[in-house]
């Protein structure tokens, strides 16, 4: 089974300073998604950025970029200029080729400082 | 406003009790999911719908029932809870294309309901 590691269970960040979310995961699949769900407290899960494995080119989504490393199984996620509204709980997830099943990492709760 | 709504949002129940979470999806999507979500745990993928057949249920106990009657409505049946099962429930759903399509497609999440039980 694939599994989503992320360890760090909380980080902190000032506004508009840049922080990195860490993310690891164990798969034998060479074709797969990956993915970074945004959960604020009013608990709706939020895409925030996805990545296909197949693309060596980092994705990026204005202030939210990702650091993949295909042959390290890592999938990191920076969020440059950090804003207020980015204070929530970050997941990391998985989803194989053809099929529905997404693997979630246990979650990272930022907190960003004024 | 969020494409995937789920009713209620706190449903508070004793361990006899019947009851069911409603979830309703306004995007057109042909695949809808629910997972719990526990206090420091990853999210626990409980039942998979894909064009309104079941495709995965992961091991989750009987007291949960879940039931699709159509492509936009999602429902789980609580029936004789356990108090391990207070948690939150999500819903997803998302365009799926089967099991020969591209699944690269995100999820779209409700707000959730949390349960407890007493």
């Amino acid at each position: 089974a694939q599994t989503v590691t992320q360890s760090q269970p909380e980080m902190s960040v000032q506004e508009a300073e840049t922080v990195t979310l860490s993310c690891t995961y164990d798969t034998s699949e060479s074709d797969y998604y990956l993915f970074w769900y945004k959960q604020p407290p009013s608990r709706q899960m939020i895409l925030v950025i996805r990545q296909e494995a197949y693309k060596q080119q980092n994705a990026t989504e204005n202030r939210f970029s990702v650091n993949f490393q295909k042959a390290a199984k890592s999938f990191s996620l920076k969020i440059s200029d950090s804003q207020l509204g980015d204070a929530a709980m970050y997941f990391c997830a998985y989803r194989e080729y053809n099929n529905n099943d997404m693997r979630f990492g246990a979650g990272t709760r930022l907190t960003v400082k004024p | 406003e969020t494409g995937v709504t789920q009713t209620p949002r706190h449903l508070v129940m004793g361990m006899t009790n019947k009851k069911s979470l409603k979830c309703e999806q306004h995007l057109g999507h042909n695949a809808m999911y629910w997972y719990k979500q526990s206090a420091k745990k990853p999210l626990e993928l409980m039942f998979v719908y894909s064009l309104e057949e079941r495709v995965e249920n992961n091991s989750v106990p009987s007291r949960f029932s879940p039931e699709c009657p159509n492509s936009s409505h999602l429902f789980l049946h609580l029936h004789t809870l356990q108090p391990e099962d207070s948690a939150l429930y999500l819903c997803a759903s998302s365009q799926d294309f089967g099991r020969t399509g591209n699944s690269n497609q995100p999820q779209h999440f409700g707000d959730g309901t949390r349960l407890s039980i007493l």
